[in-house]
């Protein structure tokens, strides 16, 4: 069964701090990977994409890792701003017909 | 540059009443276009989605129904409302990239 984890599901931090968001997936098989941020009563805003021959991609102070082999992804948040505050949704898509697998998705708040 | 634009933001209607969502795009030419619904502090489900006009392909069975009367145009409809359609509805288009956009989406009360 294609399944999206992510973990955690939510996390608290300082501004200033970094913070690393995991998603882990069985989809198969695998075409791409995407992150979005969706802010509280708003749609999601992609951050980054990879493919399977990308292992890392950034988007100013986001970046995004990714291991096929293990199937899992991380998206690090650098010296994270109170605008960071959104839920971090992991998409991982297959190859055949419209298979997008979405994740439950990591809470992020940051407190001033 | 491409938009897109759903209505009504928000709406409230009772059990049993019917519902017509509407989603537009601009900027672009003959795209995917989905609908997704998303419960309260729960990931997204697609419901529909469409690779042209009038064929649409649902993901779940339920009482909502879709249609694509144009191009950039995706309406999503329901003839009697349940309790369990509330939730806070997307509509997303994808080009010839892997990208999909989102639009502000539309939270929906069904009372």
């Amino acid at each position: 069964k294609n399944q999206v984890e992510q973990s955690p599901q939510s996390l608290i931090i300082l501004e200033g701090k970094n913070c690393t968001l995991q998603c882990n997936y069985t989809v198969s098989p695998f075409s791409n990977l995407r992150w979005y941020k969706q802010d509280t009563g708003r749609g999601p805003v992609s951050l980054t994409i990879m493919t399977f021959s990308e292992n890392t991609k950034s988007n100013g102070r986001y970046t995004a890792t990714l291991d096929a082999d293990t199937k899992q992804s991380s998206l690090h948040i650098t010296a994270s701003q109170l605008s960071d505050s959104a839920s971090y949704i992991c998409v991982v898509s297959a190859f055949h017909g419209q298979n997008f697998v979405f994740g439950p998705g990591t809470r992020l708040s940051v407190l001033p | 540059s491409q938009t897109i634009h759903q209505w009504p933001a928000t709406l409230v209607q009772p059990v049993g009443s019917p519902l017509s969502l509407e989603c537009t795009v601009e900027g672009t030419s003959n795209p995917n276009l989905y609908w997704y619904r998303q419960a309260a502090g729960r990931g997204l489900q697609l419901l529909f989605y469409s690779v042209g006009i009038g064929q649409i392909s649902s993901e779940v069975p339920q009482n909502l129904s879709a249609s694509r009367p144009q191009d950039r145009q995706f309406i999503l409809s329901s003839k009697k409302l349940l309790l369990s359609d509330s939730g806070f509805y997307l509509c997303a288009w994808q080009g010839t990239t892997y990208e999909q956009y989102f639009g502000p989406g539309t939270r929906l009360t069904v009372t």
